[in-house]
């Protein structure tokens, strides 16, 4: 079982927003930056967003990220098919004093 | 460009050891902090070791301290993880991460392609 929590599935159609959320605690989420990776079948992951809401270069502007006390959330925009794949979080956590991933989003266009 | 190509999977019984390798190319190897991040068969992402630029600091994830050593040389710019004692619940992908420069700890920037250990009987 994960330490962050994901919704196991998401779906939309072509040009919809999509948001994805990602649930911590106190020692995670609520008290260091989220990060999300994405990850095409058969691939590695690929970071996406990083402190909560930086976009590393090359990567789109529709996707976002936001954070709100224990919780954080990743926006697709204008969705896309070759958006479809699996989504994961991920932060500190200082009980832990450790690194933890959410169990991951698999993103389904319609 | 930034490449890691790992190498080293296999398939091997409960009980036994595997050496995983990480070639980097495309940047400076020895400026950065490095992770193992392992995935097993249709799950998620699981952090299990990190080690400092220098290869002084190193730390695992509680599902591996005392049977993996991560290590890394600079001078060959390679990352390596030595697996003892292995278990069946290790199977999995394994990828070695780079630690970007900009966010918090654990923030990966580039991933190599993954290599497979698969511990079977």
């Amino acid at each position: 079982q994960s330490v962050l929590t994901q919704p196991p599935s998401a779906s939309g159609t072509p040009g919809q927003t999509v948001t994805i959320s990602c649930s911590g605690t106190s020692s995670s989420v609520g008290s260091n930056t989220v990060h999300w990776y994405q990850q095409f079948s058969g691939a590695a992951p690929r970071l996406l967003i990083y402190s909560n809401y930086q976009r590393p270069s090359g990567v789109p502007d529709r996707f976002s990220g936001s954070k709100s006390g224990t919780s954080a959330s990743l926006a697709i925009r204008g969705l896309q098919s070759e958006d479809e794949a699996d989504y994961y979080c991920a932060s500190w956590d200082d009980n832990l004093n450790w690194g933890v991933f959410g169990g991951g989003t698999k993103l389904t266009v319609l | 460009e930034v490449q890691l190509v790992e190498s080293g999977g296999d398939l091997v019984q409960p009980g036994g050891s595997l050496r995983l390798s990480c070639a980097a190319s495309g940047f400076t190897f020895s400026d950065y902090e490095m992770n193992w991040v392992r995935q097993a068969p249709g799950k998620g992402l699981e952090w299990i070791a990190y080690i400092n630029s220098g290869g002084g600091t190193k730390e695992y994830a509680g599902s591996v301290k005392g049977r993996f050593t991560i290590s890394r040389d600079n001078a060959q710019r390679s990352l390596y993880l030595q697996m003892n004692s292995l278990r069946v619940e290790d199977t999995a992908i394994y990828y070695c991460a780079r630690e970007s420069h900009h966010g918090s700890r654990g923030t990966n920037d580039y991933w190599g392609q993954g290599t497979l250990a698969t511990v079977s009987a």
